[in-house]
């Protein structure tokens, strides 16, 4: 079965400082990787995707993440921080073969500093 | 293309009674996707539908239900309503639901059972 952790429920960084949060998956083939962000009373809305192909993906409003296998991460960056991100990330992942749909992580908090 | 939508937002029920949500997918997605998500446990997937037949069901008891439409609208039901089914949840459409279809999140369902 496959499994994703966000490590750090809650991150707080500065306006204009670097975003970094952490995503790894526990699966015996590499899934499909998705971001989602959501705001406060809303639904969760598409960051970017890995599928296939480059493994630095770039997705919407600035975030990239990369899949490193070796690893088994898919970790999300953005450069410079701004307020609008204040958020709630989640990784998830859905199997290649199978029939489970998305698992999701925990969720991490994103706090901006002004 | 318009959005996911769902309704109603915003629900109080007292325990024991049943309950109706709505889901419509974005135009020309078949496929349906319901997640439950609370602060303790997190998301969790529900069950897919597709073609108006359930193709996934996640581990919740057989209070919880869906159905889906020819013109792929879905509706979820829940009966002998619990406190514990206080939450919220969320619709998702894609193309054809497999692992890496990207699936849109509606805004939700906010249930609140007394």
């Amino acid at each position: 079965a496959q499994s994703v952790t966000q490590l750090g429920s809650h991150v707080s960084v500065s306006e204009g400082a670097l975003v970094l949060l952490r995503c790894n998956y526990s699966s015996s083939v590499p899934p499909y990787l998705f971001w989602y962000v959501q705001y406060p009373n809303q639904g969760l809305q598409l960051l970017l995707k890995y599928t296939t192909g480059a493994t630095l993906v770039k997705g919407i409003n600035g975030f990239e993440a990369e899949f490193k296998k070796s690893e088994t991460s898919f970790h999300l960056t953005k450069p410079s921080a701004h307020m609008s991100d204040a958020a709630e990330y989640f990784c998830a992942v859905s199997p290649r073969f199978g029939n489970e749909k998305l698992t999701f992580g925990t969720g991490t908090r994103l706090t901006i500093i002004p | 293309k318009a959005g996911v939508t769902q309704t109603p937002r915003y629900l109080i029920k007292t325990r024991g009674q049943q309950v109706t949500l709505s889901c419509s997918p974005i135009s020309g997605h078949r496929s349906v996707s319901w997640y439950q998500q609370t602060p303790g446990q997190g998301l969790q997937f529900l069950f897919e539908y597709f073609s108006e037949t359930q193709r996934n069901k996640g581990n919740f008891p057989g209070r919880f239900s869906g159905r889906q439409f020819s013109n792929s609208r879905s509706e979820m039901n829940v009966s002998t309503l619990e406190l514990g089914d206080s939450a919220l949840y969320l619709c998702a459409s894609s193309l054809i639901g497999t692992g890496e279809d990207t699936q849109y999140f509606g805004p939700g369902t906010r249930l609140t059972v007394l």
